[in-house]
C-alpha cells in the first residue's frame, strides 16, 4: 500500500537560513512525488513534482526537492527562508501506473521567525 | 480564469440533517476529488471519481455520498450517518493521463461545523 509519511509537525527557521521539510514514501512500483503548500483557510497549491530524470527537481518560490530512491525520501528545501514562506506543508506520493488516489501526510507547519 | 469554485465557504449544520457541498470546475479535468482535512491528520480522500457517471470509494467514505452527473460538477452530500462531520472540506481536479504524474488543482475549500 502506498504511504506517505512527513515526521516533523512543525518546523521553525530563521528568516535567511536555509530551510528543510522531510518527506519519506512506501510505494510498490515506482513513485510519483509532489509538494504542496497551504495557507490558512485555502486550498492547496502545487510547489513541485518529480516523475522521473534529475533527482534535484526545482519548483516555485525558490523551491527545490531532492528525490532519493534508496532512502525513498523527497524532501524539500530552500537555500533562503522569507517569513512569507511560513505555512503548511504536504507531501504527497502516486504509484506509476496506478491513474487513481494521491496519498498526502499530514502535513509540516513551517513557521519562519523574522 | 479557470478553476474550482466550492460553495458554501461556511456552513453550520445540525446533529441529524444532511448537507450538500458543491464543487464545480471550468477547468475540463477528467478527475475529480473529495478530501477531508483535520488538525494533524492531514488529507484524507472521501471519493474520486475519474469519468462521468463513474466514482469510487476513497479512505474515509462512510457517511458520505457523491454523484458525478457532469463533468464539471461533483457535489459531495454529507449524510447523517457520518459521526463526526466537523471539518475542512476539499475538492480537486486533474486530468487524468496514463503516466499518472497529474497535479491537483484545488477549490479554496468548506468548513462544516456540526451545532
Amino acid at each position: 500500500a502506498q504511504s506517505v509519511a512527513q515526521p516533523e509537525d512543525q518546523v521553525n527557521v530563521a528568516e535567511g537560513n536555509p530551510l528543510t521539510v522531510k518527506c519519506t514514501y512506501s510505494v510498490s512500483g515506482n513513485p510519483y512525488l509532489f509538494w504542496y503548500v497551504q495557507y490558512p483557510n485555502r486550498g492547496l497549491q502545487f510547489l513541485l513534482k518529480y516523475i522521473t530524470g534529475d533527482n534535484l527537481v526545482k519548483g516555485s518560490y525558490g523551491f527545490e526537492a531532492e528525490f532519493n530512491k534508496s532512502q525513498t525520501s523527497f524532501h524539500l528545501k530552500k537555500p533562503s527562508a522569507l517569513v512569507s514562506d511560513s505555512a503548511l506543508y504536504f507531501c504527497a506520493v502516486r504509484e506509476e501506473n496506478r491513474d487513481d488516489k494521491i496519498i498526502f501526510g499530514k502535513g509540516t507547519r513551517l513557521h519562519i521567525l523574522p | 480564469d479557470g478553476g474550482i469554485t466550492q460553495s458554501p465557504k461556511y456552513l453550520f449544520r445540525k446533529e441529524g440533517q444532511n448537507v450538500t457541498l458543491s464543487c464545480e470546475q471550468n477547468l475540463n479535468h477528467d478527475a475529480m476529488y473529495w478530501y477531508r482535512q483535520d488538525p494533524g491528520q492531514g488529507l484524507r480522500l472521501i471519493y474520486y471519481s475519474q469519468i462521468v457517471n463513474d466514482f469510487q470509494k476513497g479512505d474515509i467514505a462512510e457517511g458520505y455520498s457523491v454523484s458525478r452527473e457532469k463533468k464539471e460538477s461533483f457535489p459531495l452530500t454529507v449524510t447523517s450517518a457520518q459521526k463526526n462531520p466537523t471539518a475542512f472540506y476539499l475538492c480537486a481536479s486533474s486530468m487524468v493521463r496514463t503516466s499518472g504524474a497529474n497535479v491537483l488543482t484545488f477549490g479554496a475549500g468548506s468548513r462544516l461545523t456540526v451545532l
